[in-house]
């Protein structure tokens, strides 16, 4: 089946810093999320990119879909303690089926 | 409110005594799914639904049971819980086929003694 693998499995970072994490596959994705959990919480949706090379923004959040279908970054700027959690990629092929990440769990020091 | 919501949140029971997580959306999403997510495995999916009455299995379905009688329900049942499903149980939705994004419940706490 579909391998999705995710990079940093962590990160420890101070305030201020700019974080970048990473989804690769070993197949084509036609869609790619990216979830952020809180302690406690589900999922909640962070960006959706539906294009290859499109590149999208929402705040200090950046995504891009790779032109290869095969990948993709989410760029975090002047991380802040509230973005403390684990950031989840997430993959859908053809088959609608949603392929997730392992993770990777960001701890931000003030 | 659009949201989705499962009950219980936390749940402790033994092996072998039967029990059903409810799932319930409020969005009118034709897609639902559950999935388990366990340290250092990530988010597994379980079962989902396209529709009412249109159910398939997951990546690990092995010990579950669905049904979707109904648009907004698609509970998750253990007809014979074990210790090695013990875990955390997401319920998700969307709209579509499964084409859209998909809204996660807040979680299900399970610990089977």
């Amino acid at each position: 089946g579909q391998q999705l693998n995710q990079s940093p499995q962590s990160m420890f970072i101070q305030e201020g810093e700019d974080v970048s994490m990473n989804c690769t596959s070993s197949s084509i994705f036609n869609t790619w999320l990216w979830y952020k959990q809180d302690p406690g919480e589900g999922p909640v949706l962070l960006i959706a990119l539906y294009k290859a090379g499109e590149l999208t923004s929402n705040g200090r959040l950046t995504a891009q879909f790779g032109i290869t279908r095969k990948d993709s970054f989410l760029n975090i700027s002047a991380s802040i303690p509230s973005d403390v959690g684990i950031y989840f990629c997430a993959g859908r092929g053809s088959n609608y089926k949603l392929t997730f990440g392992k993770g990777t769990l960001l701890t931000v020091n003030p | 409110e659009a949201q989705v919501t499962q009950n219980p949140r936390y749940l402790i029971t033994v092996t072998g005594k039967k029990l059903t997580v409810t799932c319930s959306q409020n969005m009118n999403h034709e897609y639902m799914s559950w999935y388990r997510q366990d340290p250092g495995l990530g988010l597994r999916q379980i079962y989902y639904s396209m529709n009412v009455e249109v159910t398939d299995k997951g990546d690990v379905p092995e010990g579950y049971k669905v049904s979707r009688k109904e648009k907004r329900n698609f509970p998750l049942i253990l007809e014979s819980p074990s210790p090695n499903q013990t875990s955390l149980y997401f319920c998700a939705s969307s709209w579509g086929q499964g084409a859209g994004e998909q809204f996660f419940g807040p979680g299900t706490r399970l610990t089977v003694l």
